[in-house]
């Protein structure tokens, strides 16, 4: 079992540009949520797929915009990229909503971006 | 708002010597889940231990268990005859029935082991 993996590992853009990351959940796993960290914090959720909608979201603007697909990948997307987007962004997936509070989330290695 | 605080953000430990984290969050539900995640340098978050907010008994996993006293809404994590693999950033995090599958993170502690 691979386990959650993301690509790139790293990424350097500069302000204003688009982005994109992309997630694989663990297999068995239909939930993908999203969380951007800044170096220092603890993660903050963006928003989670589920069934190719998004289903719950966080206090990010809508620069922030993401996407799941029938296999259960994710990507997310950031536009109009400004340096305080800088971050470490994990993602973790989890077997689906109908477990409530006791799916845990597993979490990926993250993609550290930075923005010049 | 589910708030989560962990007041310290570093501490340090003697190899095989117990550590006590501390964390207290801030709350209206009665029935959520409570988590301590492991944040190594290779980043990857690992989940530690969980206890369950309608549970009394604390939580135990191995080396590691935690003191929840839901009245005064803390949840602090032990660490006994700590590892030098122990070294990491803790987090410890919340998860209650509104937004079911969103955690929120306090903003970590740093745990250092010197041998």
């Amino acid at each position: 079992d691979a386990g959650v993996t993301q690509s790139p590992t790293h990424l350097i853009k500069t302000r204003g540009q688009q982005v994109t990351l992309r997630c694989s959940p663990k297999s068995g796993h239909d939930t993908v949520s999203w969380y951007q960290q800044a170096l220092g914090q603890g993660p903050q959720f963006i928003f989670q797929y589920y069934e190719e909608e998004e289903r719950q979201r966080g206090n990010f603007p809508d620069r922030f915009s993401g996407h799941q697909f029938p296999n259960y990948s994710s990507e997310l997307n950031v536009n109009a990229l400004w340096l305080g987007d800088s971050a470490l962004y994990l993602c973790a997936s989890s077997p689906g909503l109908a477990g409530g509070l006791y799916n845990e989330q597993f979490f990926g290695p993250g993609t550290r971006l930075t923005v010049l | 708002a589910q708030t989560v605080t962990q007041s310290q953000p570093e501490m340090s430990v003697q190899e095989a010597e117990t550590v006590t984290l501390s964390c207290t969050y801030d709350t209206s539900e009665s029935d959520y889940y409570l988590f301590w995640y492991k944040q190594p340098p290779s980043r990857q978050m690992i989940l530690v231990i969980r206890q369950e907010a309608y549970k009394q008994q604390n939580a135990t996993e191995n080396r590691f268990s935690v003191n929840f006293q839901k009245a005064a809404k803390s949840f602090s994590l032990k660490i006994s005859d700590s590892q030098l693999g122990d070294a990491a950033m803790y987090f410890c995090a919340y998860r209650g029935r509104e937004g079911a599958q969103k955690l929120v993170f306090g903003q970590g502690t740093r745990l250092t082991i010197n041998p």
